[in-house]
C-alpha cells in the first residue's frame, strides 16, 4: 500500500517571503499522480496544485510550485510571495494511474501560518 | 463553489441512532469518494463508487454503508453511532474511475457529532 507522510507538523513564515512544505511518499509503482490540497479554516478542501509522475517537468500554479523528485520520492511544495489567505493546513496526496478505482491517499497534513 | 454539495451541514445526533450524509457530484461526474476527517486521524479514505458500483473500500467500518444511485448522487448510512463517530464527512467526485489522475472535488462536508 502507498504512504504519504508530511514530516513538518506545523510551519510559518512571513508576508511576502517563500516557503517550502514537504512530502514524501512510498510506492512500488511508477504511474501515479501527486496533488496538493488546502484546507483553510472553513474546512473546505482546495485543489492547490497535481503533478503527474511521468512528467519531468515540474508543475506550477501561479505563485505555488512543486519540486518533484521521483527517484528520492519527494514532492515539495513552494509558495512565493505568501499571503495571508494562504494560511492553512495543506495536505499531499498520492493518486495510483495503475489501478482502477484509485483512491487519493493524504499525508498528515502542515499547518502553515502566514505572519503580517 | 466545487460543484459537490453536501447536505446537511451539521448533524447532532446521540449515540445508537442512525443518519444519512447525501452528495451530489460535480455535473457530468461519475466518481464518489466518501472521506472521515477526525481531528486526530486525518483524512481516512472510506469508500468510491463509480456510475453506481462499488470501485474501491477503504476503513470503512461494517456499522457504515453507502450507495450511489442512478442519477449518481450518493448516500453514507452510518448506524449504531459512537462519540468516535463524531467528525467532518466528506465526499468528493471526479470524472473518472482514478487512472486518468482527474483530480478529486470536494464538498463542504458534513460535520457530525455524537453527543
Amino acid at each position: 500500500a502507498q504512504t504519504v507522510t508530511q514530516s513538518q507538523p506545523e510551519m510559518s513564515v512571513q508576508e511576502a517571503e517563500t516557503v517550502t512544505l514537504s512530502c514524501t511518499y512510498d510506492t512500488s509503482e511508477s504511474d501515479y499522480y501527486l496533488f496538493w490540497y488546502k484546507q483553510p479554516p472553513s474546512r473546505q478542501m482546495i485543489l492547490v496544485i497535481r503533478q503527474e509522475a511521468y512528467k519531468q517537468q515540474n508543475a506550477t500554479e501561479n505563485r505555488f510550485s512543486v519540486n518533484f523528485q521521483k527517484a528520492a520520492k519527494s514532492f515539495s511544495l513552494k509558495i512565493s510571495d505568501s499571503q495571508l489567505g494562504d494560511a492553512a493546513m495543506y495536505f499531499c496526496a498520492y493518486r495510483s494511474a495503475e489501478t482502477s478505482g484509485s483512491r487519493l491517499t493524504f499525508g498528515e497534513g502542515t499547518q502553515l501560518t502566514v505572519n503580517p | 463553489d466545487s460543484g459537490v454539495t453536501q447536505t446537511p451541514k451539521h448533524l447532532i445526533t446521540a449515540t445508537g441512532q442512525r443518519v444519512t450524509l447525501r452528495c451530489s457530484p460535480r455535473s457530468g461526474d461519475l466518481s464518489v469518494y466518501w472521506y472521515q476527517q477526525s481531528l486526530d486521524q486525518g483524512l481516512q479514505f472510506l469508500i468510491q463508487y463509480y456510475n453506481g458500483e462499488e470501485r474501491a473500500k477503504g476503513n470503512i467500518l461494517e456499522r457504515f454503508s453507502a450507495q450511489q444511485f442512478p442519477d449518481l448522487h450518493s448516500e453514507l448510512n452510518l448506524s449504531s453511532l459512537e462519540l468516535g463517530d463524531s467528525a467532518l464527512y466528506f465526499c468528493a467526485s471526479s470524472s473518472g474511475q482514478g487512472k486518468e489522475g482527474s483530480p478529486l472535488h470536494f464538498g463542504n462536508g458534513t460535520r457530525l457529532t455524537v453527543t
